[in-house]
This record gives structure tokens, sequence and C-alpha cells, in this order.
């Protein structure tokens, strides 16, 4: 049982440059969430998926992209990707019943030049 | 105001001794509060649930919450150099599932 795995670990992209982040989890949960965190800042929203077939925006969902692929994958797409944008993404998944129990996976190091 | 405020730290506090971490909240409509932590390099992991005026325990762990006050807070007793980490506050906000997390208070336990 693997919980939440992300892809890739770590990437570095040149400004301009485009990239999907890969989400999947294994605990059949109906929710997908993907954030960002940044010094100081906390963990900030960016997209939601509530269920399989919807997806919503979040906090700071400009310059992303989202795919609810299948219940179990849910990616995220940096079209252009900006040094602003140069963070720690993580997934998380939860069951839509248990608010605030949400599991989180390893995280995406990314830097933006 | 923030929904979610805490103090960034860093709190120091010496092995054995008790750690208080405290978390603010604007939204007055809140049922229940979460306590996440998060060591350096990982991800965010659940450690504390609440949903009631009082206090709720788990092993070393006791949060507390005064909804009349807008607050919640986590005591750790008996601090480890291991509990040494950034602990996050977060709230739920506006149904299906969205939690509202603050910027985390850095807590240092020394020998």
């Amino acid at each position: 049982n693997a919980g939440v795995t992300q892809t890739p670990k770590f990437q570095v992209l040149k400004t301009g440059q485009s990239m999907t982040l890969q989400c999947a989890q294994d605990m059949n949960h109906n929710s997908m969430y993907w954030y960002r965190q940044d010094p100081g800042m906390g963990l900030r929203l960016i997209y939601y998926s509530a269920s399989e077939g919807t997806t919503d925006k979040g906090e700071v969902p400009n310059g992303y992209n989202v795919s609810r692929l299948n219940k179990r994958e849910f990616s995220l797409r940096l079209e252009s990707a900006a040094p602003s944008q140069t963070s720690v993404y993580f997934c998380a998944s939860s069951e839509r019943q248990v608010t605030g129990e949400q599991y989180f996976g390893p995280g995406t190091r990314l830097t933006v030049t | 105001q923030k929904e979610v405020e805490q103090n960034s730290g860093p709190l120091s506090v010496p092995e054995g001794a008790i750690a208080s971490l405290n978390c603010t909240y604007s939204d007055r409509g809140s049922q229940s509060f979460f306590w996440y932590r998060q060591y350096s390099g990982k991800s965010p992991e659940l450690i504390m649930s609440i949903y009631s005026n009082g206090d709720q325990e788990d092993g070393r762990f006791t949060a507390q919450l005064n909804k009349a006050s807008q607050y919640v807070s986590l005591l750790i007793r008996d601090s480890q150099p291991s509990d040494s980490a950034t602990y996050l506050c977060a709230v739920p906000s506006g149904g299906y599932n969205k939690l509202i997390f603050g910027a985390g208070t850095r807590l240092a336990v020394h020998p």
C-alpha cells in the first residue's frame, strides 16, 4: 500500500517550459488536492477535485491546470513556467466524509530559472 | 486578518518540558480543527483532530479548543528532540473537504 505517490521528486525548468506533475493514490479516496508550499506561507491550495470528474480552483490557481484522469490519478500542469512557480508541490487525498484527514504525497521540489 | 494564524516561531523548549503551540481562526462557524506535523523536507501528516470545545488527548499530545475565543492549541508533554518539526493548524473551509492551513510554528526541542 503505497498511499499517495508523486513524480518527479525534483525538477528544474527554464522560464517558459511546460511540465506535468503526476499524482496517484491507492486508498480509494474520492477527493484529491494540489498544494504549493513556500517559506513562511504555509500550504496554499491550487486546485482540488472533490470526486472523479470534477475539479475546482483553490486559492492560487493562476498559471496551472489540472486533470482528474480517473479516481486514482490527479495531475497538475504548468503550461509556461515562471520563476514565481518555484516551490514545493504536494498532492493529497481524502475520503469525502472525513473533512480534515488528508494524506500527503512526498512532494515535488520545482525550481524555475 | 488571515483565516488561520500561527506564530512562526521558532519555539524552543528543553527536553522533557511541555510545548504549547497556538492557532487562532477567523470563521466563527468552524466546527473542526486539525493539527499536522511536518518534519523538515518531508510532507505533512495528521496528528490530532478536535471537534468540540475542551480537550482531546492522544498519548503525549493534547489538543484544546476554545470556540468562544476562536483559538485552538496543541500541548506536547514530555517533549523529545524527535518532536522538533513544524506544526500546522488547519481548519475546513467552503465544503468539499477544503482545508485552510496556517503558516506553521517551528518547534525546536533541545537536549
